[in-house]
């Protein structure tokens, strides 16, 4: 089987930098994904590790560890239009399907 | 506007009525991929298609059938419906057959069976 971890709710500051988790276990893995979703919108795509590291877009960054099974997106300098719901996605073996998670509700605060 | 273009946006049916969601993927995207979400849940994966062809399988159940189009256009078949099918599907497109740059999402077809 497979499954994906990450926290129901997050709350931060505005300007503060905050990290959202994700555990992940699967018969077969060949990259993790994250997106963004606001309320009522469509699901849209902020990054993807295939390789252990960090990658950086802007003000959002992605790290994978394989060897732990283990990922997580950092928002730096936290804005209120990046109140949404972030979601860990696994692209399985053979790359044909994602498997998302149950979402990060993330609430940002004046 | 992602380029995916999803219709109806609004549907509300009887339970054991059949519907069909419609999905447009972006331009020279050759894979399609369908989703459903319910009320505060996650995305739950049915099925992929790439170019015509059925690619992969999620928990999709059999009163759900699905095809892609030479125009690669795709509908997603609902039937029998039941109270708990009402949700947010959600049809998605990517170019690599893999997705590994990621899925453009459509708006959604929100569906509510009365």
């Amino acid at each position: 089987g497979q499954s994906l971890e990450q926290p129901s709710e997050v709350t931060a500051v505005e300007g503060a930098i905050v990290q959202i988790n994700c555990t992940y276990q699967t018969s077969g893995f060949y990259g993790l994904s994250w997106y963004q979703q606001h309320d009522g919108g469509a699901p849209t795509f902020l990054s993807y590790n295939a390789l252990d590291g960090l990658e950086e877009t802007g003000r959002f960054s992605s790290f994978l560890s394989r060897s732990d099974s283990y990922g997580y997106l950092l928002l730096q300098e936290l804005q209120m239009k990046d109140s949404a719901s972030y979601f860990c996605a696994v692209l399985n073996t053979g790359g044909f399907k994602t498997i998302f998670g149950a979402g990060t509700r993330l609430f940002v605060k004046a | 506007d992602s380029g995916v273009t999803q219709t109806p946006k609004h549907l509300i049916t009887a339970t054991g009525q059949r519907v069909t969601l419609r999905c447009s993927p972006r331009s020279g995207d050759l894979s399609v991929y369908w989703y459903q979400q319910s009320l505060d849940q996650g995305l739950q994966f049915l099925i992929q298609y790439y170019n015509g062809e059925e690619r992969a399988k999620g928990n999709i159940l059999e009163r759900f059938s699905a095809q892609q189009f030479p125009d690669l256009h795709s509908e997603l078949n609902l039937s029998s419906l039941e109270l708990g099918d009402s949700a947010l599907y959600f049809c998605a497109s990517s170019v690599p057959r893999t997705g590994t740059a990621g899925y453009t999402f459509g708006s959604g077809t929100r569906l509510t069976v009365v």
